[in-house]
């Protein structure tokens, strides 16, 4: 069971929106704006597209948004496109002890 | 630009140790701008993060391996090294290593770790006899 929960999976068509929410806790999503997302694609390392909630590494398409509420962060992909199709992980700081959890993953399937 | 690899056994038997070797190259493992992780995911599954280490040789680990998890650099080298003892079917899976971006407030002089900026391409590890 992974620290925090994600949907197991998301879907859309080509050209709309969808979110992946990532719920933690107060010891961790709430507590730091340290959250960050990572997209892999079968057989792949995951990539960096989202980190301190909301900031997008260069050459990370600004298709991608992240937010936060609360114990819930969110990851935003607008514009659906065809090679968005892969799975979705939100990470987050967790405190010196802990240090970083996972979410169990997304799977995102565009229609 | 900087890269990770990750080098080591594919098959290792049950109760026995896992080595793995994470090589840098780009840029220097010393900087004083990261931590150098480890994290692993088993087939079908997803993310655990193991482990890190700093270039100084200070270790974190993730409190459910920290029996079982040693993590040491060779600045010499630009490599850092993952063991893993005591090893059964469950630490089947692809490891990867991966730089651990360093997270500083200047307004409050907080520190913590951000995101896993760059990663290797993984390798599989299978546990069996």
């Amino acid at each position: 069971q992974s620290a925090l929960t994600q949907p197991a999976s998301v879907s859309g068509s080509p050209g709309q929106s969808i979110t992946i929410s990532c719920t933690g806790t107060s010891s961790d999503v709430g507590s730091y704006n340290l959250v960050s997302w990572y997209q892999q694609h079968p057989g792949k390392a995951p990539k960096l597209m989202i980190y301190e909630v909301s900031k997008r590494p260069s050459g990370v398409s600004n298709r991608f948004s992240g937010s936060k509420s609360g114990n819930t962060a969110s990851l935003t992909i607008s514009g659906l496109q065809a090679e968005d199709e892969a799975d979705y992980y939100c990470c987050s700081y967790a405190g010196s002890s802990t240090l970083k959890v996972f979410g169990g993953g997304t799977k995102l399937t565009v229609l | 630009q900087v890269q990770l690899q990750e080098s080591g056994p594919g098959l290792v038997k049950p109760s026995q140790t896992l080595s793995l070797t994470c090589t840098v190259s780009g840029g220097s493992i010393s900087s004083g701008s990261y931590y150098w992780s480890w994290i692993r995911q088993p087939a079908g599954k997803g993310l655990e993060w193991i482990g890190r280490i700093y270039t100084s040789g200070s270790t974190n680990y993730n409190p459910s391996l920290k029996s079982r998890v040693t993590i040491s650099v060779d600045t010499s080298k630009n490599q850092f090294s993952l063991k893993l003892s005591s090893v059964t079917a469950a630490d089947t899976a692809v490891y990867y290593c991966a730089r651990d971006v360093k997270y500083y407030d200047i307004l409050t002089g907080w520190g913590g770790t951000d995101a896993f900026d760059i990663w290797g391409q993984g390798t599989m590890v299978t546990v069996s006899s």
